[in-house]
């Protein structure tokens, strides 16, 4: 069965400094991860997705993340953060077939300090 | 992208009443809907799978009688919570995928605040 793990409940970087948050994912078929993103109060938004094409991928707001099958992670990066960045990101997989809902990791909860 | 609608965005209601929550997809039509909930600062827990024109399909431990869900259109899934209780406060919140497949992102409505008092 697939699943994520968020290595970090709470991280803190002050402004300006490199975002990285961490996910490790299990699954015995090749998996499609997600990372999302939600502000209080609110829904998720898609920050970023794997879906088997290039392994470093690109998302909104200057994230990427990239993919490591050897080591089985799916790690999120931002060079320099905001402080609007400040928010709960969720890493999650992708469980398909007949199913097809996602599952989340625990959440990682990013403080960015002036 | 595609836009799930979620109706209401907070609700306060009295204990042993029921609450109706509504999922729309807004500009996209979704043969399955997922009805998440949320504690504070946890993650979100599955509830169920909403499937148009059968029965939603409940995870371990989920009770089906209490949490009622019908999908009755490709674009709207509701969740009732009946006779609700202080427990059954929390953040529920529903996503929708744009197609079948795996690769899809799945969206999300911006969630109900339950409230049971």
């Amino acid at each position: 069965a697939q699943s994520v793990t968020q290595l970090g409940s709470h991280v803190s970087v002050s402004e300006g400094a490199l975002v990285l948050l961490r996910c490790n994912y299990s699954s015995s078929v090749p998996p499609y991860l997600f990372w999302y993103v939600q502000y209080p109060n609110q829904g998720l938004q898609l920050l970023l997705k794997y879906t088997s094409a290039a392994t470093l991928v690109k998302g909104i707001n200057g994230f990427e993340a990239e993919f490591k099958k050897s080591e089985t992670s799916f790690h999120l990066t931002k060079p320099s953060a905001h402080m609007s960045d400040a928010a709960e990101y969720f890493c999650a997989v992708s469980r398909g077939g007949n199913n097809n809902d996602m599952r989340f990791g625990a959440g990682t909860r990013l403080t960015v300090k002036p | 992208g595609a836009v799930v609608s979620q109706h209401p965005s907070w609700v306060i209601c009295k204990s042993g009443t029921s609450v109706k929550i509504e999922c729309r997809s807004l500009d996209f039509q979704a043969t399955t809907m997922f009805w998440y909930r949320q504690f504070p600062k946890q993650s979100l827990m599955l509830m169920a799978t909403s499937n148009e024109g059968s029965k939603a399909t409940y995870e371990q431990g989920v009770e089906k009688d209490k949490f009622l869900i019908n999908h009755a259109s490709l674009t709207l899934s509701t969740l009732t919570v009946t006779s609700a209780h202080p427990e059954d406060s929390s953040f529920y919140i529903c996503s929708a995928r744009e197609g079948a497949g795996a690769r899809t992102e799945a969206f999300f409505g911006q969630g109900t605040r339950l409230t049971v008092v």
